[in-house]
């Protein structure tokens, strides 16, 4: 069965530090794979897609960015965070069915 | 650019009542998607309806795509406290999923 690993679970990091969040999927051969920011309480924000090996798509500009290294990794990064950077952070890939989500990054910048 | 409305944005109702959750858009969709987000968890997909005016039930929940495939309800009957959390639709275009603004659903006990 298919599964998605979403790491760390929670991160708390200074202003202008650097940020990597990675993303993994089993299971499936290339998947196209998703990065969301998430509002709390609200809908989720598409940030980055990608449908394949180092095929990156922004949906909005900003200060994150994104590399698909190998077929099933998806990394979401940053050189320098900034405060507004703070959110939930959400990895997904793409099913016939539907998308199926990582379990989320709580990201804090302070 | 919100390509999806819900309403209502929040919703608390008693135990046992019923609710209608609105999806909306003006574009249309290949498919349309329903998901359930418990807080600090990403969201669990709940159905997926892909022709228009398609009826699919899920114990009491009842989800419908509209005609034009733009639009979608979600239906609860007999709310329990088990069904508290964030409700999404999201509507497939390509390879992208764009999600809707969500609807916070409390069940009362």
């Amino acid at each position: 069965s298919q599964t998605i690993h979403q790491w760390p679970a929670t991160l708390v990091q200074p202003v202008g530090s650097p940020l990597s969040l990675e993303c993994t999927v089993e299971g499936t051969s290339n998947p196209n794979l998703y990065w969301y920011r998430q509002a709390a309480g609200r809908g989720l924000q598409l940030l980055f897609y990608s449908v394949g090996i180092g095929q990156i798509s922004s949906e909005v500009p900003q200060n994150l960015s994104a590399s698909r290294p190998q077929d099933r990794q998806f990394i979401l990064s940053s050189k320098k965070l900034l405060l507004s950077d703070s959110g939930f952070y959400l990895c997904a890939w793409e099913a016939p069915q539907g998308a199926f989500f990582g379990q989320g990054t709580r990201l804090t910048v302070v | 650019t919100q390509l999806l409305e819900q309403s209502p944005q929040f919703l608390s109702i008693q135990e046992g009542e019923n609710l209608t959750v609105y999806c909306n858009s003006s574009s249309v969709f290949s498919s349309l998607q329903w998901y359930r987000q418990e807080p600090g968890e990403g969201p669990v997909l709940l159905v997926t309806v892909v022709t228009g005016g398609e009826v699919k039930k899920l114990k009491r929940l009842t989800f419908q795509f509209g005609d034009a495939r733009k639009d979608s309800s979600l239906h609860i009957t007999a709310a329990q406290p088990g069904d508290t959390g964030l409700y999404l639709c999201a509507g497939a275009v390509g390879n992208q999923f764009y999600f809707g603004t969500g609807t916070s659903l409390t069940v009362i006990p």
